[in-house]
């Protein structure tokens, strides 16, 4: 267990439809990083947070956001979803999102749109 | 030149054997490499880690080789055993460059070893 929980574990919903993945970093942790993972295109990196600030985007879409709140946790907003964004979403934390701190990564959000 | 390049996409080791799996890159600017481990239905998981002014790295079964003229890097998994059977992930970062710090990932391999 990492320490990071992503809730919910599984969500399915319609094309055109918008949802809001939840990610709570390690106890301590500073940094939030939202990737997302496909079998086309690997694990790739969306975006991060470090102490409530956006500090990096990385191949995130116009129609996601995310925001990091002052206890610390993320959301990772979709909207206007297509068939093409399902996929797993992973959080992962680190403790000062510097270049070498080492990334927990947590269970992921399985989102299946139909 | 933000991309790594992994290799191979799936590999099958008997018990005992050694794992081999390569990553390159063309980004001179990356100075962090880590290796991921993803089990099914979890989340990648750190393996281990080299920066380059160093060109191998061992902790216990696992080891990194690399070869920093050639940007390529390399993870070992020596007496290989069926629970190392997993997708692993290789991945690398830099300050500089474009990646700002945050991690570039490889395809991944995933890795079944044989009782």
């Amino acid at each position: 267990d990492s320490g990071v929980t992503q809730t919910p574990k599984h969500l399915i919903t319609a094309t055109g439809q918008r949802v809001t993945l939840r990610c709570s970093p390690r106890s301590g942790d500073l940094s939030v990083y939202w990737y997302q993972q496909s079998l086309d295109q690997g694990l790739q990196f969306l975006i991060q947070y470090y102490n409530g600030e956006e500090r990096a985007k990385g191949n995130i879409l116009e129609r996601f956001s995310a925001q990091q709140f002052p206890d610390l946790h993320s959301e990772l907003n979709l909207s206007s979803l297509e068939l093409g964004d399902s996929a797993l979403y992973f959080c992962a934390s680190s403790a000062q999102g510097l270049t070498y701190n080492e990334q927990f990564f947590g269970p992921g959000t399985r989102l299946t749109v139909l | 030149q933000q991309q790594v390049k992994q290799s191979p996409q799936s590999l099958i080791v008997q018990k005992g054997g050694i794992s081999i799996i390569n990553c390159a890159y063309e980004n001179t600017a990356f100075d962090y490499f880590p290796w991921y481990q993803q089990f099914p239905g979890k989340g990648p998981a750190l393996l281990i880690a080299i920066r380059p002014d160093v060109s191998e790295k061992k902790e216990g079964r696992f080891t990194i080789s690399f070869n920093k003229s050639a940007k390529q890097f390399s993870l070992h998994i020596m007496d290989s055993q069926p629970g190392d059977s997993a997708t692993y992930f290789c991945a690398a970062s830099g300050v500089d460059g474009g990646s700002q710090g945050n991690l570039i990932f490889g395809k991944g391999t995933k890795l079944s070893v044989k009782p």
